[in-house]
């Protein structure tokens, strides 16, 4: 079955960097774009990142922009996403998603990784 | 960028209601508006794509509508595990941008 599971997340110091990944398995990994999301505690959803399925195109929200980096292994079924430079703001639960479909969707999604960014 | 306004923000109903959560885009996006239902301390599930396309597995008491920048979730007879936060999201433009959410709550 279709799973994506997100590692990496812990405390981290401001202006510190933390490296998220999140691990394929169930499907051809590389037939999909994939995007992160992220959730502040007890705030709404924030779209952050996508790559496409060779990682030839990339994109950010504003918020994230010039710190963070998506990227991905697809001999290892495995996404990343570098964040630098880390603030308060960026505390969160980032989740990985899969999407699919000409109507572009986001089908299946990880469990999540908690970054807290606090000194 | 796209911006998206959901409403109500919340609300309170009883089981066996409808209920209609509005979502309204900064400008024309098509179809391309999706629902997400989120319970506590779990990843979102995708229930609509397409503003109208129900998700696989998706009772089809979730029913999704509009064009353009105006956009419906409908729940017809709210069942028990129904009550949670709803997202929608729209895929027209990166940056693909959420509503900032809407709690159905038990009355």
């Amino acid at each position: 079955q279709v799973q994506l599971v997100e590692s990496g997340g812990g405390l981290v110091k401001p202006g510190g960097s933390l490296r998220l990944s999140c691990a394929a398995s169930g499907f051809t990994f590389s037939d999909y774009y994939i995007h992160w999301i992220r959730q502040a505690p007890g705030k709404g959803l924030e779209w952050v990142s996508y790559i496409s399925k060779r990682g030839d195109t990339i994109a950010y929200a504003d918020s994230v922009k010039g710190r963070f980096t998506i990227s991905r292994d697809n001999a290892k079924n495995s996404l990343f996403l570098q964040m630098n430079s880390l603030r308060g703001e960026d505390t969160a639960v980032y989740y990985c998603a899969r999407e699919i479909g000409y109507q572009p969707r986001l089908d299946f999604w990880g469990q999540g990784a908690l970054v807290t960014v606090s000194s | 960028d796209i911006q998206l306004t959901q409403s109500p923000s919340s609300l309170s109903a009883s089981v066996g209601d409808s209920v209609t959560i509005t979502c309204r885009a900064s400008q024309s996006i098509d179809s391309y508006l999706n629902w997400y239902q989120q319970k506590p301390g779990k990843a979102p599930k995708l229930l609509i794509y397409g503003a109208s396309g129900l998700q696989r597995w998706v009772p089809s008491r979730f029913a999704g509508s509009g064009s353009g920048a105006d956009f419906t979730l409908t729940i017809n007879s709210l069942q028990p595990e129904d009550f949670a936060t709803y997202y929608c999201q729209q895929s027209h433009t990166a940056p693909y941008s959420f509503g900032q959410g809407t709690k159905v709550e038990i009355k």
